[in-house]
């Protein structure tokens, strides 16, 4: 079975220029969730989808941020503009469980560089 | 967030040892938590977890033990092997919170 795939694997941008992450979850998992991840940090929470719903976004920096999961199957997260902070790794992780709980699987993330 | 700790940031032990990472947590409310390992260059992989209203639990080579009245958890890993070497970290989960908080990571190095 594939698990969490996710594009691209490396991004490299200058400040002030837009940039897509995007997600396909493990078929039938529910629950999408996407997580910044700095270096030498946990993950942490931007937003957690339930099926096509955004049920958890107070985290995400929605200036900038914005996330969409159509159908409710393959997500993107898009940043507009860059700014050099946002350098990080972008976590997808799904799950079967509904309501944040359940085994999380976590793609291998994408790794942004913002100069 | 709610702070998610862990004692040592750095944990060096030699192959075949066994290895004893901590975790402190602070929200007294936290029932359920995870251990996840994460590997250069991967997503954390999740490895054990247990729920407030049990102690201890098992799974192969690993044990993870709750201590809900000093807010502790810790992972042990029996016969430390080179592919164990990694990052990890606990997440903590409160059923109200719908989200997990992960701490900040305890980087393991296994010596052949």
């Amino acid at each position: 079975e594939a698990g969490v795939v996710q594009s691209p694997r490396y991004k490299i941008i200058e400040k002030k220029q837009p940039v897509a992450f995007w997600c396909n979850p493990i078929s039938g998992h529910n629950t999408l969730y996407w997580y910044l991840q700095n270096l030498g940090q946990g993950p942490e929470l931007l937003i957690r989808y339930e099926n096509e719903e955004a049920v958890d976004d107070s985290q995400l920096p929605k200036d900038r941020f914005s996330a969409e999961r159509l159908k409710g199957v393959d997500s993107t997260l898009k940043i507009q503009p860059a700014e050099l902070g946002d350098s990080a790794v972008y976590l997808c992780a799904s799950s079967l469980g509904l309501a944040g709980r359940g085994e999380q699987f976590f793609g291998p993330g994408t790794r942004l560089t913002v100069l | 967030g709610e702070s998610v700790g862990l004692h040592l940031p750095t944990l060096s032990v030699q192959e075949g040892d066994n290895s004893i990472i901590n975790c402190a947590y602070s929200n007294s409310a936290s029932d359920y938590f995870i251990w996840y390992k994460q590997e250069s260059g991967k997503g954390p992989q999740f490895i054990i977890d247990i729920r407030s209203n049990m102690d201890k639990r098992q799974g192969q080579r690993v044990t993870v033990l709750l201590n809900k009245t000093v807010k502790h958890l810790s992972l042990q890993i029996a016969a430390t092997q080179p592919g164990d070497s990694a990052v990890y970290f606990c997440a903590e989960n409160m059923n109200t919170g719908n989200q997990f908080y992960f701490g900040t990571g305890t980087s393991l190095t296994v010596i052949p």
